[in-house]
């Protein structure tokens, strides 16, 4: 079992629509837990950080970690076209500053 | 202030050629990072620098694989005698010193490697 597991989708939505992504892990040892947006030909860009379980609101963007069941996810609201990229799913253990990743899902946002 | 910067930004080489990529971090940040992002693949992780510390490179695939570190700025990867399965995109990315948030790391756009 890989520590990180995400489906790659691809994922496509009319725009105005609720996206919900998510990831399972296996390692208890991970604390922090990340959400990265990668566009086409461009490098990854953190979108949220989360510490623990519990939500965290930014905007449109909701990301929730419950560490009992292993599962993290992102919520995106009022999704637009612009959110259409592919989103990795980072995590990373107490005192080690390495991230492991998920393989990511390719998200479509229909106009 | 100025990014990640990586070069060059696509490189083309025949099978069996060395290459050497290259790694600008922002000017401050202690870690720098690889990754190997293979087509619809998420990132596989290469090798870490953190300050002065010996590098973590576990995740080096193979002895063709190495790279090095100038103190704390420019990184440069380099990979000999390549192969056509290390044709990806080779990510850098750096992070902030120790004390602030050390997970928020920036990427740079990528080398995107095609061995013929």
């Amino acid at each position: 079992q890989k520590e990180v597991e995400q489906d790659p989708g691809p994922l496509s939505v009319p725009e105005g629509a609720i996206v919900s992504l998510n990831c399972t892990y296996s390692n208890s040892a991970f604390q922090y837990f990340m959400w990265y947006r990668q566009y086409s030909r461009k490098g990854p860009e953190l979108l949220m950080y989360t510490y623990s379980s519990g939500n965290k609101e930014d905007g449109r963007f909701t990301a929730q970690v419950d560490k009992s069941s292993k599962y993290i996810s992102l919520f995106i609201r009022d999704s637009q076209p612009s959110d259409s990229a592919t989103y990795l799913c980072a995590m990373g253990k107490g005192g080690s500053e390495k991230l492991v990743f998920g393989k990511g899902t390719k998200l479509t946002v229909n106009p | 202030g100025a990014g990640v910067s990586q070069s060059p930004s696509n490189k083309v080489t025949e099978k069996g050629k060395d290459v050497e990529l290259r790694c600008d971090p922002i000017s401050g940040h202690t870690a720098l990072y690889w990754y190997r992002q293979r087509l619809g693949q998420g990132l596989e992780f290469l090798i870490y620098f953190q300050g002065n510390s010996a590098p973590d490179k576990s995740g080096l695939p193979s002895d063709r694989f190495s790279a090095e570190r100038t103190g704390e700025s420019v990184s440069t990867l380099t990979i000999q005698r390549t192969q056509q399965e290390d044709s990806a995109v080779y990510l850098c990315a750096s992070s902030s010193p120790p004390g602030l948030p050390a997970y928020e790391q920036y990427f740079g756009p990528g080398t995107r490697l095609t061995v013929t």
